[in-house]
């Protein structure tokens, strides 16, 4: 069975810096993909960025960037420029090329001090 | 972008009373969609894998007969929560997939039952 954790249950960062969330999974397919998910009070989920696992080259999206180490089956996520507005929970999670399913981490509480 | 919507966003009910949940993709076809129930500061569990035409597949530990989805159309999917309880009180969220390998969340449903 696929696992997901992420180890940093909350993590805090100055307006303007730059933080780096932290994900590793397990799982015995060749074939997935790997996602971060931001999800703000509102409880709206929201994609921030996937990546494809057989892609090496690391996905980005503006501010946002993965480091994908596929041999050590971690993925990261770099917020660059850290604005008041990407305070939220963030949810790395693997997704199944079979089934299509999502297997979430536990989450991670970004607060960005003004 | 891919909108998904769900109906009602909130409701209380009385215990043994039943609760539907709608789930819509608005702007896109979706065989599959999904069913999470999400506690307060947790992760998501996924609950059902919704197929349309076709019987729902339910988690380990997931009561298929307390926990009904019918998913009747390429953009609807419906969960109908029979006889619930308070320990049923919880946010309930839709995804569906469209043919890319993402998922793309409703807002919720925040159910309270007193």
């Amino acid at each position: 069975a696929q696992t997901v954790t992420q180890s940093q249950p909350e993590m805090s960062v100055q307006e303007a810096e730059t933080v780096t969330l932290s994900c590793t999974y397990d799982t015995s397919e060749s074939d997935y993909y790997l996602f971060w998910y931001k999800q703000p009070p509102s409880r709206q989920m929201i994609l921030v960025i996937r990546q494809e696992a057989y892609k090496q080259q690391n996905a980005t999206e503006n501010r946002f960037s993965v480091n994908f180490q596929k041999a050590a089956k971690s993925f990261s996520l770099k917020i660059s420029d850290s604005q008041l507005g990407d305070a939220a929970m963030y949810f790395c999670a693997y997704g199944s090329s079979n089934t299509g399913k999502l297997i979430f981490g536990q989450g991670t509480t970004l607060q960005v001090k003004p | 972008g891919a909108v998904v919507s769900q109906h009602p966003s909130r409701v209380i009910c009385k215990s043994g009373t039943s609760v539907k949940i709608e789930c819509r993709s608005l702007d896109f076809q979706a065989t599959t969609m999904f069913w999470y129930r999400q506690f307060p500061k947790q992760s998501l569990m996924l609950m059902a894998t919704s197929n349309e035409g076709s019987k729902a597949t339910y988690e380990q530990g997931v009561e298929k007969d307390k926990f009904l989805i019918n998913h009747a159309s390429l953009t609807l999917s419906t969960l109908t929560v029979t006889s619930a309880h308070p320990e049923d009180s919880s946010f309930y969220i839709c995804s569906a997939l469209p043919a890319e390998e993402t998922q793309y969340f409703g807002p919720g449903t925040r159910l309270l039952v007193l």
